[in-house]
């Protein structure tokens, strides 16, 4: 069966450090994998998209990049954290060409 | 671009039956997924339409209508364990298939 691994889950960095955050997925080949951010109490933004290594689609201009350097894995990374960039990110995935898509557990992040 | 609207908040009662809507503007479509998130969790799938129609799984049923942009969740025989936010999502058939967009999320209310 699939699985999706998603850490931390919580993650306390002062402003202007950096940011890296790590999501695999097993038991499936070619994913489409996804990162979402959530503020509380809203919606799930989407930030970037992935369909295959190396192939990055950005959502939102901000101080965060991603990057696939494997088939089943997912960075999200930022050099510099503001305090805009706290909030509940998520990484998903699913099998291209269909419509259902499976979260991580999620990492809370405060930026002090 | 993509927009989807649906209710901020719903109350039903335990034991009884709620629907929560959604209605969706993209410039192209392939389907609706509805998913189910519980305070502090991850977002969790539940359904997918592409075709026109009711799709049932267990207590929860899902429903499409493209001519008119519509779908929505119901849920039978409600459970104190259903109260959580609902989401749906689409898939956009022009900017890529393979991005996933999420409406802002109903919260839903369950009382005993």
């Amino acid at each position: 069966s699939q699985t999706i691994h998603q850490w931390p889950a919580t993650l306390v960095q002062p402003v202007g450090s950096p940011l890296s955050l790590e999501c695999t997925v097993e038991g499936t080949s070619n994913p489409n994998l996804y990162w979402y951010r959530q503020a509380a109490g809203r919606g799930l933004q989407l930030l970037f998209y992935s369909v295959g290594i190396g192939q990055i689609s950005s959502e939102v201009p901000q101080n965060l990049s991603a990057s696939r350097p494997q088939d089943r894995q997912f960075i999200l990374s930022s050099k510099k954290l503001l305090l805009s960039d706290s909030g509940f990110y998520l990484c998903a995935w699913s099998v291209p060409g269909t419509g259902s898509q499976y979260f991580g557990a999620g990492t809370r992040l405060s930026v002090l | 671009g993509q927009s989807l609207e649906q209710p901020s908040e719903v109350t039903a009662v335990e034991g009884a039956i709620v629907q929560i809507n959604c209605t969706y503007q993209t410039s192209g479509f392939y389907g609706l997924s509805w998913y189910q998130q519980h305070d502090g969790g991850a977002p969790t799938f539940l359904s997918y339409n592409a075709l026109d129609g009711l799709e049932e799984t267990g207590r929860f049923s899902s429903f499409l209508s493209r001519s008119d942009s519509y779908g929505y969740l119901l849920l039978q025989e409600l459970q104190m364990k259903d109260s959580a936010s609902y989401f749906c999502a689409v898939r956009d058939r022009y900017s890529s298939a393979s991005k996933i967009i999420f409406g802002s999320g109903t919260r839903l209310s369950i009382r005993p």
